[in-house]
C-alpha cells in the first residue's frame, strides 16, 4: 500500500506570509497531483508533476517534484484569504489506474 | 475540459432507507470510476474502483452489499448506500478517468446525512 504523509495538518497564517506544504512518501510515484478543495465541494485539480526534480509554477503557487519522485513540496507566497481551504497532494501509482490521497492541509489566512 | 456531474448535492434520509447517487461524465467517456468518502475535515478515503461493464472492486474493510455500485455505461456510475444508519453520513465524492483523458475529474460530492 502507498502512502502519503502530509504536512502540516493544519496551518493559520496572516495574509502576506509564506509558506510551504510538503508530501512524502517511501513510494515512488508516476506523478503527483495537487489540489484544492473548499468546503462542501469536490477537490480542483492545482498541477500535475510528472518528471523527477520537476518545478511548476502556478501565480503564487510553486510545485515541485523530488528527484526520487517519492515527495513533493507546494509555496505560496504572499499568502491571501481567498487562498483559505484544504490542499491535498495525491500520487498516482505506476500502473496509472489509483491515486493515493495525502492527509490534506487545511490552511488559513487571515486578513 | 472533462466535466463531472454528481447529484445530489445533499441528501437527508431516514435511518434504515436506501440513498442511490449518481455521477456523470458530461463531455467525455469515463472508463473508469472512483468513489471517495470523505469526513469532516479528513481527507479522501478511496472506497471502490469501477471499470465500465464489470464488477467494481471494493477497498478493504468497504462493505459491498452496503455500498453497491453500478457502472453500466460510459458516462453514469452510481453510488447505492443500502440500510442507511447514521454512521453512513459522510460526505461522497466520485471520480472518472477517460481513455482520452490522463486527469482524474471530481464530481462536487454528496452530503449524506442519516437521520
Amino acid at each position: 500500500t502507498q502512502l502519503l504523509e502530509q504536512s502540516p495538518q493544519f496551518l493559520s497564517i496572516q495574509e502576506g506570509e509564506n509558506l510551504t506544504v510538503y508530501c512524502n512518501s517511501s513510494s515512488v510515484f508516476s506523478s503527483l497531483q495537487w489540489y484544492r478543495q473548499e468546503p462542501g465541494e469536490g477537490p480542483v485539480l492545482l498541477v500535475t508533476v510528472v518528471t523527477g526534480g520537476e518545478v511548476k509554477k502556478l501565480k503564487r503557487l510553486t510545485f515541485q517534484f523530488g528527484d526520487a519522485r517519492k515527495d513533493s513540496s507546494l509555496h505560496i507566497t504572499a499568502a491571501q484569504p481567498g487562498d483559505t481551504g484544504l490542499y491535498l497532494c495525491a500520487g498516482q501509482n505506476n500502473a496509472g489506474n489509483m491515486l493515493t490521497f495525502g492527509g490534506g492541509t487545511r490552511l488559513m489566512v487571515k486578513p | 475540459g472533462a466535466v463531472v456531474s454528481q447529484h445530489p448535492s445533499w441528501v437527508i434520509c431516514k435511518s434504515g432507507t436506501s440513498v442511490k447517487i449518481e455521477c456523470r461524465s458530461l463531455d467525455f467517456q469515463a472508463t473508469t470510476m472512483f468513489w471517495y468518502r470523505q469526513f469532516p475535515k479528513q481527507s479522501l478515503m478511496l472506497m471502490a474502483t469501477s471499470n465500465e461493464g464489470s464488477k467494481a472492486t471494493y477497498e478493504q474493510g468497504v462493505e459491498k452489499d452496503k455500498f453497491l455500485i453500478n457502472h453500466a455505461s460510459l458516462t453514469l456510475s452510481t453510488l447505492t448506500v443500502t440500510s442507511a444508519h447514521p454512521e453512513d453520513s459522510s460526505f461522497y465524492i466520485c471520480s472518472a478517468r477517460g481513455l482520452r483523458t490522463h486527469g482524474y475529474t471530481f464530481g462536487s460530492g454528496t452530503r449524506l446525512t442519516v437521520v
